[in-house]
């Protein structure tokens, strides 16, 4: 399986400013015929199913805020938050879909500082 | 637009068999790939599998031998089974969609709202 490590585990942020969640994948999810990388971000709000953001690792979901931007290849990518709002109190978590089992790193708890 | 909805017991007795339905609407469930995904309280997510419309699976290797995910095309709707529960199934289920029609290696979007299933006796 691919083990996916999220860091911090959790992420007090001042409003406004940028908040960084990094993901790393315990192998490559670049797939070379089509130099994409098998990746994604969701939020998660309390009571609430996950929600992607970003998929193929910085292509954002239709909808989602462009302070919201995804980076990375290979085995190491990044969720930047570029100014953060209130209502960006969430839990994230990053997974890969480039082999099965499909595999989610443990999570991030993003608050307010 | 597409909506999942979870149903089923949420209290299953451990060593029972653990059942649920997700209903599609707004959309058909032809052409996609579906999962089941789970959540233990104030943890993280794992999937569980997939099916394809045409009633092709595949499980993670973890839970294979316990799980059966079955497709009935004609109500729109796809079953999770689960058996000989313990207590460490407990968890928020959910269903989703893959939202590319020519592949399984995908994310997942949209996600039912999830459903807590309790094992205990």
């Amino acid at each position: 399986d691919i083990v996916m490590t999220q860091s911090p585990d959790s992420l007090a942020v001042s409003l406004g400013e940028r908040a960084t969640i990094n993901c790393k994948s315990s192998q490559s999810v670049l797939y070379s015929s089509n130099n994409k990388n098998y990746l994604a971000w969701y939020q998660q709000k309390p009571g609430q199913p996950p929600k992607v953001l970003i998929y193929w690792a910085s292509d954002r979901e239709s909808g989602v805020p462009d302070r919201f931007s995804g980076s990375g290849s290979g085995t190491d990518f990044t969720l930047t938050i570029g100014s953060l709002q209130a209502e960006d109190v969430a839990a994230y978590y990053c997974q890969q879909y480039y082999t099965m089992p499909f595999t989610f790193g443990q999570g991030t708890n993003l608050e307010i500082k | 637009q597409v909506q999942l909805q979870e149903s089923g017991p949420r209290l299953v007795k451990p060593s029972e068999t653990l059942s649920l339905t997700c209903t599609v609407s707004g959309g058909s469930i032809s052409n996609y790939y579906w999962s089941w995904i789970r959540q233990p309280p104030g943890k993280g997510l794992e999937w569980i599998g997939y099916i394809y419309y045409s009633g092709s699976t595949n499980y993670s290797p973890s839970l294979k031998s316990r799980v059966t995910i079955s497709v009935d095309t004609s109500n729109n709707q796809f079953s999770l089974k689960l058996t000989s529960v313990t207590a460490a199934d407990t968890a928020v289920y959910y269903c989703a969609r893959h939202p590319n029609t020519y592949s399984s290696r995908s994310w997942f979007d949209p996600w039912g709202q999830g459903t807590l299933v309790t094992v205990s006796s």
